[in-house]
């Protein structure tokens, strides 16, 4: 069954320091893995999406995500941290041998303090 | 343009009242999911649409919860006879169906409260 996991509940980072939120998933055919963000009382939001090529990948707000095919990861990043960027954050992946609906983490709440 | 829309934005109800909860995709797109987020739960999947293809049902918790989509836009997901444990948000997304590759866009849900 696909799974992604998020290890960590809450992530601490100080405004100006670069941060980092951790995914992995399990194997199982070829992955297409997505960060999405969620602001208070808002949907979620699309960040950026890995689906073929280069193993990084640009996305909204100045974030990027690495994919690692060898450790199953794809953890997002910025260089530095902003208050505003103090969210809850959700990684999600589905495989070309499954469903076509995503399955997600069970989130990161990311608090990065002035 | 304009995102995926959902009403209410949010609902209390009794127990063993039914509700309908709607969602209007973004205009174009044909693929329609529906996903609940609750504390215990985390983002769970619920039902699939795509076009005049029988939906993905595979996620709906019981024969409580249905859902249709009319004229391959809006869609109505409707519990019956809720119980306290559907209390969660309950998200609709929208994408075109391009593949695996898609990017679902969410709407910004339904808070149902059910006491």
């Amino acid at each position: 069954a696909q799974s992604v996991a998020q290890p960590e509940d809450q992530v601490n980072v100080a405004e100006g320091n670069p941060l980092t939120v951790k995914c992995t998933y399990s194997v199982s055919g070829n992955p297409y893995l997505f960060w999405y963000v969620q602001y208070p009382n808002r949907g979620l939001q699309f960040l950026l999406k890995y689906i073929t090529g280069d193993n990084l990948v640009k996305g909204s707000y100045g974030f990027e995500a690495e994919f690692n095919k060898s450790q199953t990861s794809f953890h997002l990043k910025k260089p530095s941290a902003l208050v505003s960027d103090s969210a809850l954050y959700f990684c999600a992946v589905r495989f070309d041998t499954g469903r076509r609906a995503l399955t997600f983490g069970s989130g990161t709440r990311l608090q990065v303090q002035p | 343009g304009a995102g995926v829309s959902q009403s209410p934005s949010n609902k209390v109800t009794e127990k063993g009242k039914d509700v309908e909860l709607r969602c209007d995709p973004i205009s174009g797109h044909t693929a329609l999911y529906w996903y609940r987020q609750s504390l215990g739960q985390g983002l769970e999947f619920l039902i699939y649409f795509q076009g005049n293809s029988a939906p993905d049902k595979s996620g709906l918790p019981s024969d409580r919860f249905s859902a249709e989509r009319t004229g391959g836009s809006v869609s109505t997901l409707t519990i019956q006879r809720t119980q306290q444990e559907d209390s969660a948000v309950y998200l609709c997304a929208s994408s075109l169906p391009t593949g695996y590759q898609e990017t679902q866009y969410f709407g910004p849900g339904t808070r149902l409260l059910v006491l």
